[in-house]
Parts: C-alpha cells; sequence; structure tokens
C-alpha cells in the first residue's frame, strides 16, 4: 500500500530537541518533493520545510535555524531535525508528498504529536 | 509570504444544503490553488488542485472554480461524510500557505 508514517513525536523540555521520521512505502521519496506541515491545537495548517527532489530545502521562518529537513534514500525516509524547541512548536506534525512540478499535496501521512512543555 | 484568508471560519449545515467556502489570497496564485480535507485522527485528503481539478476518487459533489486571488469550495449537497474541516492552500511559491480553515458543523 502507497503510505507515508510519521514516527519520532513525544513529550520535550524547551530547548530540547527531536528527530521526526517519515518513511514512506511503495513509492520513492527521492522522486517527490517531501514537505512537514504541522497544525498546533486549535489551529490551522502551517508548512513548515520542504525538500526537493535534488535536494535543495526551505523552510518557514518560524523554525529557520532551528530545524532540518533531510532525506536518506536507502532507508526511504525523510527526517525533520528540531533544535531549540519551544511551546509554540507543539503541534501533530504531518508528512506529505508533492509530485515534481507545480503541484499540490496528493498525499499526507497521519502525524505525530510533539509536545514542548516544562 | 502569501496570505491567505478563508471564510466562513464556521458554517452551519444540513445534510442536502449547497455550501460554499470563500478563500482570497494576498497577491494573485494564478490557479495553483488546492482544497483538502481535515478530519481528527485521519490524513487530510487532498479534494481539488489547480483551483477546478477534481482529484481522483473524490465525490463530483466537490467542484472548486476561481483564478488569481478569489476561489471557491462548493458542495453541492453536503453529505454526513463531508462534516469536516476544509483549507484552502496555494502552491504558487515554494511557502505554501494555507487558509485558516473553515469547520462545516452539522445545523
Amino acid at each position: 500500500e502507497v503510505q507515508l508514517v510519521e514516527s519520532g513525536g513525544g513529550l520535550v523540555q524547551p530547548g530540547g530537541s527531536l528527530r521526526l521520521s517519515c518513511a514512506a512505502s511503495e513509492f520513492t521519496v527521492s522522486g517527490y518533493y517531501m514537505s512537514w506541515v504541522r497544525q498546533a491545537p486549535g489551529k490551522g495548517l502551517e508548512w513548515v520545510s520542504i525538500i526537493y527532489s535534488g535536494g535543495s530545502t526551505y523552510y518557514a521562518d518560524s523554525v529557520k535555524g532551528r530545524f532540518t529537513i533531510s532525506r536518506d534514500n536507502s532507508k526511504n525516509t525523510v527526517f525533520l531535525q528540531m533544535n531549540s524547541l519551544r511551546v509554540e512548536d507543539t503541534a501533530v506534525y504531518f508528512c506529505a508528498r508533492q509530485p515534481m512540478g507545480i503541484q499540490p499535496f496528493d498525499m499526507w501521512g497521519l502525524g505525530t504529536m510533539v509536545t514542548v512543555s516544562s | 509570504d502569501i496570505q491567505m484568508t478563508q471564510s466562513p471560519s464556521t458554517l452551519s449545515a444540513s445534510v442536502g444544503d449547497r455550501v460554499t467556502i470563500t478563500c482570497r489570497a494576498s497577491q494573485s496564485v494564478s490557479s495553483w490553488l488546492a482544497w483538502y480535507q481535515l478530519k481528527p485522527g485521519k490524513a487530510p485528503k487532498l479534494l481539488i488542485y489547480k483551483a477546478s481539478s477534481l482529484e481522483s476518487g473524490v465525490p463530483s459533489r466537490f467542484s472548486g472554480s476561481g483564478s488569481g486571488t478569489e476561489f471557491t469550495l462548493t458542495i453541492s449537497s453536503l453529505q454526513p461524510d463531508d462534516f469536516a474541516t476544509y483549507y484552502c492552500q496555494q502552491y504558487n511559491s515554494y511557502s505554501r500557505t494555507f487558509g485558516q480553515g473553515t469547520k462545516v458543523e452539522i445545523k
């Protein structure tokens, strides 16, 4: 089955770090643009970061300098390294797939919850 | 960044109603506009892309229109499975901004 499965969420103190994973099945992540999108409790969707098939990366201003997106082609997995976490980073983090070109997100995972609290 | 504004934020409707949600962009996004459906505990679902193209497998009661800065999502006859939150998203730039969402509730 074609799917995305996120993992790695949990409870972390402010200033701490977490690494999220997004494992893909039945397709190759390097052939797509892959993004992370988050939804804070009671709030809307916020795009966080993207990694293009060629390896270029971009970030939302709210996470620039603190989060790093990467990809391991051998594991067919996309990662989001989150450092210097803040209370306002608390959210469900979704992984989303985008076909190459000007395309929408055509597949999403179920998400993983990140809670930043002391 | 391009800002997306949806209205209304909440909509109360009955099964069988025609429902329309509006999305405005702070600058032109051409037709690079998508609509998604979110339900708690489920993966977001793509409904409409390129402003008016229906994603495969999505019921034909969903339709989209617009271009430039003004867009609409219409559900022609609301069904029980359609009570959810809907988001527009522009994908004209790498920072793919979303509207703030419209929650469709049972009246």
